[in-house]
């Protein structure tokens, strides 16, 4: 048990519609990443969240959203969904903003969406 | 980030050692050299990282060879649970906080 608790497990939704996923962090961790992870793309980096302000982006599509509330829990707002976002999404959270020096990310299990 | 590779899939015997190689040799000084996995339906979990001494921990041993463009993770004893995806992945302290994962090798542990 890595500590970060995703929610929804899975999740099945049809083309068009926009869903929420919930991340919370490992108690005490200031910084929530987001990664996709489809077969054909392995694990993309979409976005980084530091104390409530965005710190990094990556290949996140314009529909996507997401932000970190005062908690630190996060959310990850995916909107006019297509096929293609059907994928597994991750969170992960780290104590420091600068994960070379403590060198770890702890990663939840996961969302599995899929889009009909 | 520089870029890394990795063979695609290696085979190991259980309880039998096991070396997984990556090459770097784009590494620039202030890359570090980390190495996940992940196990199947699970998310990614940290393994190892280091700058430029060998490293270890209690899940594996970390060898970086002394021109820092490839190295080498050791399982010293794999198990079935070993059985897994291994991410090998160069980041910049100074270039941003998220790690970038290539295809990784897929360790097949045999009974």
């Amino acid at each position: 048990d890595s500590g970060v608790t995703q929610t929804p497990k899975h999740l099945i939704t049809a083309t068009g519609q926009r869903v929420t996923l919930r991340c919370s962090p490992r108690s005490g961790d200031l910084s929530v990443y987001w990664y996709q992870q489809s077969l054909d793309q392995g694990l993309q980096f979409l976005i980084q969240y530091y104390n409530g302000e965005e710190r990094a982006k990556g290949n996140i599509l314009e529909r996507f959203s997401a932000q970190q509330f005062p908690d630190l829990h996060s959310e990850l707002n995916l909107s006019s969904l297509e096929l293609g976002d059907s994928a597994l999404y991750f969170c992960a959270s780290s104590a420091d903003p600068l994960p070379g020096r403590t060198g770890e990310l702890f990663f939840g299990e996961g969302s599995r969406l899929t889009v009909l | 980030d520089a870029k890394t590779t990795q063979p695609n899939s290696m085979e190991s015997n259980e309880e039998e050692p096991v070396h997984l190689p990556c090459n770097h040799s784009t590494i620039s000084g202030t890359d570090y050299i980390h190495w996940y996995r992940q196990l199947p339906s699970q998310g990614p979990e940290y393994v190892i990282h280091g700058l430029t001494s060998n490293v270890n921990n209690r899940m594996a041993s970390l060898a970086i060879a002394e021109d820092r463009k490839s190295s080498t993770l050791i399982l010293h004893r794999a198990t079935l649970r070993d059985a897994a995806v291994y991410y090998c992945i160069l980041r910049d302290n100074n270039a941003g906080n998220m790690l970038t994962f290539g295809g990784g090798t897929r360790l097949m542990v045999k009974p």
